[in-house]
């Protein structure tokens, strides 16, 4: 089965800064990537999604780039701000039937003012 | 449009306990999955259901987990008996079953204690 790897498990950014988070999985025929946002207490919600016969995809200042040679895919956040700070999950899957989401052990982002 | 509900949202039994959850998924969604998320960790696929039949139980703890989605929209999901190590969120999502429409859409979870 597939198995995705995240890093890093704590990132802590000044406001305005970038943040990276980088996850790997295993499974060459996952064709589907989402990136969910989880405040504390709450429920996960998706932030951005990529498939792979694209490369890279953006909306507003989060992208998420994928290498499917390499089996890696990351989140970029820019101009980070106070409220992006949560913790952050990658997930993977095969698009199709299953669609059983693979989740990341997390990050926890924390943006300092 | 309204989301996944959750009830209760916040359960605490001892051991050997039995405990219910309950999920009533996005109207229209047909594939429903129960997650459980213990501290710390990504949500883990216990059960999946396509309308009313399961598509993957492959993860559930058979021995005391067990799911039900009868009439192919609420589901209920239970544990009987509870173990410590059953605490934990346990997060309903549902998603609409079409082409690339992967997207799932998450409940608030139940917070399982155990004692």
């Amino acid at each position: 089965g597939e198995n995705v790897e995240q890093h890093p498990s704590t990132l802590s950014v000044q406001e305005g800064d970038s943040a990276v988070i980088k996850c790997t999985y295993s499974d060459s025929a996952s064709n589907y990537f989402p990136w969910y946002k989880q405040e504390l207490g709450k429920r996960p919600q998706l932030i951005i999604d990529i498939r792979s016969n694209v490369g890279e995809k953006k909306d507003q200042r989060i992208a998420v780039t994928l290498n499917k040679t390499a089996k890696h895919f990351s989140l970029h956040i820019t101009e980070t701000q106070p409220e992006d700070s949560a913790v952050y999950f990658c997930a993977a899957t095969l698009s199709g039937s299953a669609r059983q989401l693979t989740f990341g052990s997390g990050t926890q982002l924390t943006v300092l003012p | 449009e309204a989301g996944v509900a959750q009830s209760p949202r916040y359960k605490i039994i001892e051991k050997r306990q039995s405990v219910a959850f309950w999920c009533n998924p996005i109207s229209g969604h047909a594939t429903l999955y129960w997650y459980q998320q213990i501290l710390g960790q990504g949500p883990k696929l216990l059960i999946q259901f396509q309308n009313n039949g399961v598509v993957d139980d492959s993860q559930l703890p058979k021995d005391r987990f067990s799911a039900e989605r009868l009439k192919g929209v609420d589901s209920t999901l239970k544990i009987q008996p509870a173990k410590l190590e059953d605490s934990a969120v346990y997060l309903c999502a549902s998603s609409l079953e079409a082409d690339r429409q992967e997207t799932q859409y998450f409940g608030p979870g139940t917070r399982l204690l155990v004692l």
